[in-house]
């Protein structure tokens, strides 16, 4: 039951902002949204998370939409060790689990 | 920041073999873990969540006689693949978290099992 919808795969020139889209029509008032990242071969990186507000951190930015309906992850300046499959996940404390969809392979050029 | 450590990180075996991959969480403890698995190009699956002191609750369709999960301990969690075949060749993740009302979770840099 997928509760995210993302492009499978985008391109970004290295020290560029990477905007990676995210779909979440369906979300509810308690759950947020969650950013992780996977390396080729390694396991996932948690990134950032929100529930209504942007957010932002050492590594990215999050800006949610007032409807709450889509975000996107911001990766102010890329590089090529940010190379990898970016996952955006709903999640309700309720649930407990983190449930991965097919994510996004954003490849940075140089 | 909290760290989960996997080993081993690459274990090939035999067919009907039985293969142990260990889980850790090192400077935190963490009464429940999580196992994935993930194919070549595809996402990672929720296979079950392991429980400190009691029965691990597996995902529909994860065999739980074949995929054995033990947590022992606050900081240990075991996946034992029991008569492993060919397909049973994966990549197996483990995660756990410090508060999981929240979904920030670490996880475990991932075992990667080959079975001939």
């Amino acid at each position: 039951d997928a509760k995210t919808t993302q492009p499978p795969s985008m391109d970004c020139a290295e020290g560029r902002a990477a905007n990676l889209p995210c779909n979440h029509s369906t979300i509810s008032g308690n759950e947020y949204v969650y950013w992780y990242r996977q390396i080729h071969s390694q396991g996932p990186q948690y990134i950032i998370h929100g529930l209504k507000n942007n957010e932002t951190n050492e590594m990215a930015s999050l800006i949610i939409t007032e409807d709450r309906k889509s975000s996107t992850l911001i990766l102010p300046h890329a590089t090529l060790r940010d190379t990898a499959v970016y996952y955006c996940i709903v999640f309700s404390g309720s649930a407990r689990q983190l449930t991965f969809g097919s994510g996004t392979q954003l490849t940075v050029l140089p | 920041g909290a760290v989960v450590s996997q080993h081993p990180s690459r274990v090939i075996c035999k067919s009907g073999t039985s293969v142990k991959i260990e889980c850790r969480s090192l400077d935190f403890q963490a009464t429940t873990m999580f196992w994935y698995r993930q194919f070549p190009k595809q996402s990672l699956m929720l296979m079950a969540t392991s429980n400190e002191g009691s029965k691990a609750t597996y995902e529909q369709g994860v065999e739980k006689d074949k995929f054995l999960i033990n947590h022992a301990s606050l900081t240990l969690s075991t996946l034992t693949v029991t008569s492993a075949h060919p397909e049973d060749s994966s990549f197996y993740i483990c995660s756990a978290g410090t508060d999981l009302n929240t979904g920030e979770l670490f996880f475990g840099e991932g075992s990667r099992l080959t079975v001939l």
